[in-house]
């Protein structure tokens, strides 16, 4: 059984603040790692994908992915009151079969001004 | 360019009837999946197309869920005898690359609400 976690939430920032948002994988052999960001009431929206292990930057955006540890995170830097979300993290395993992603339930994050 | 469409974006059926959502993915994109997001929680995998080819079927719920995209581009997820725990937002999204290991642009979403 494929298994994705995040902390629920609702996590609170300051506006200007770092938000930190984490996820653990339960599949050693997941290759492709995916942020959506989703409003209420609206679908998911891509803001970034990984897919080694490390860093990658992407405006305020940095997603870090150790794989050895089954952990990616999502950073926001110099949050803005149009960052209060539902942040998703998905993962897919690939292979043979064509799997679609995994999604973890959310967390909620408030940016206070 | 336009993004992934789907309609209809809102849908009330009664117990028991059949139902039909549309999806039309980003021109191009030959990965085209189906998600069911129940309040709260995230997306959950139904099924995936390559082209026409449905590659992957795994997630649909029961027989009463049945997906086609005969012609590789417009998909239909087709629900028959809705029941109550059907009620959710189906979601789509397509890729432009095959398999499911890369980025996918979800629609906007039907939300189904069976009474």
């Amino acid at each position: 059984q494929k298994e994705v976690e995040q902390n629920s939430g609702p996590l609170s920032v300051p506006e200007g603040a770092i938000a930190s948002l984490n996820c653990t994988y339960s599949d050693r052999v997941s290759q492709s790692f995916f942020w959506y960001r989703q409003y209420s009431g609206k679908s998911p929206e891509l803001i970034m994908s990984i897919y080694s292990n490390g860093d990658k930057e992407d405006g305020r955006f940095t997603a870090q992915l150790n794989k050895a540890s089954q952990y990616v995170s999502l950073l926001i830097r110099d949050s803005q009151p149009s960052d209060s979300a539902t942040y998703l993290c998905a993962v897919n395993i690939g292979g043979g079969g064509a799997d679609g992603l995994t999604f973890g339930k959310g967390t909620h994050l408030i940016i206070q001004p | 360019g336009a993004g992934v469409s789907q309609s209809p974006r809102y849908k009330v059926a009664k117990r028991g009837q059949d139902v039909a959502l549309r999806c039309d993915p980003i021109s191009g994109h030959v990965s085209l999946f189906w998600y069911q997001q129940a309040l709260g929680q995230g997306p959950e995998f139904l099924t995936y197309f390559q082209n026409e080819a449905q590659l992957d079927k795994s997630g649909l719920p029961s027989d009463r869920f049945f997906a086609e995209r005969p012609e590789g581009s417009v998909s239909t997820l087709k629900i028959q005898r809705t029941q109550q725990e059907d009620s959710a937002v189906y979601l789509c999204a397509s890729s432009s690359k095959a398999g499911g290991l890369y980025e996918q642009y979800f629609g906007p979403g039907t939300r189904l609400t069976v009474t």
